[in-house]
């Protein structure tokens, strides 16, 4: 399967401060990728999509001046928690888009998560 | 309710055992179906991917779809305690990946 990296894996942070997540898709373009939180033994929830040149598309009750999304190049979308509280420490996991070639299939692969504890 | 339902589990069965997973969901659109796989504090991995009715097999992966009881399957045969893991469920609606809520499975040796 395709390859989607995530940077860094694992952050820790001050309350206050701001905290920004790379995604990238490694051996395809991909001009959507999806954002995701994930709590303890939950399932993902979707937060925005993420549109390459163009501004991104917020699930209902994410606050995008929150969770500032970038997409900037087929390759690299990037997430900023902005003044960061305890309460969103949490599993972000990116997503990138692949939709296949004419009559292949289309699909989502995932990058492996980042971890955000904020103290 | 729910697009799609999963239960969560856990499943716990001893190892060779063969598994059984299941979602509904409530969509007819829906045409694409997909089974992750997380291991804990980890992304999803893409498992199986089908598009229509019938059975898709991969290795000791089954994956089944019934579109008119809007009723998927994942068969595990031969379980692994490497299998444990939580196996969500999936479905593609406008671009957008519906989950279900995932299950939990334990393979004890």
């Amino acid at each position: 399967g395709a390859v989607v990296s995530q940077h860094p894996s694992r952050v820790i942070c001050k309350s206050g401060t701001s905290v920004k997540i790379e995604c990238r898709s490694l051996d395809f373009q991909a001009t959507t990728m999806f954002w995701y939180r994930q709590f303890p033994k939950k399932s993902l929830m979707l937060m925005a999509t993420s549109n390459e040149g163009s501004k991104a598309t917020y699930e209902q009750g994410v606050e995008k001046d929150k969770f500032l999304i970038n997409h900037a190049s087929l390759t690299l979308s990037t997430l900023t928690v902005t003044s960061a509280h305890p309460e969103d420490s949490s599993f972000y996991i990116c997503s990138a888009r692949d939709p296949g070639l004419a009559g292949a299939r289309e699909t989502q692969y995932f990058g492996p998560g980042t971890r955000l504890l904020v103290l | 309710q729910k697009e799609v339902e999963q239960d969560p589990g856990p499943l716990s069965v001893p190892e060779g055992a063969i598994v059984s997973l299941n979602c509904t969901y409530s969509n007819s659109a829906f045409q694409y179906f997909m089974w992750y796989r997380q291991y804990s504090r980890k992304g999803p991995e893409l498992l199986m991917y089908t598009y229509s009715s019938g059975n898709k097999e991969d290795g000791r992966f089954t994956a089944q779809v019934d579109k008119s009881s809007k009723y998927i399957s994942l068969f595990i045969r031969d379980s692994q305690p490497s299998d444990s893991a939580t196996y969500l469920c999936a479905m593609i609606s406008s671009y957008k990946l519906i989950f279900g809520s995932g299950t939990r499975l334990l393979v004890r040796p």
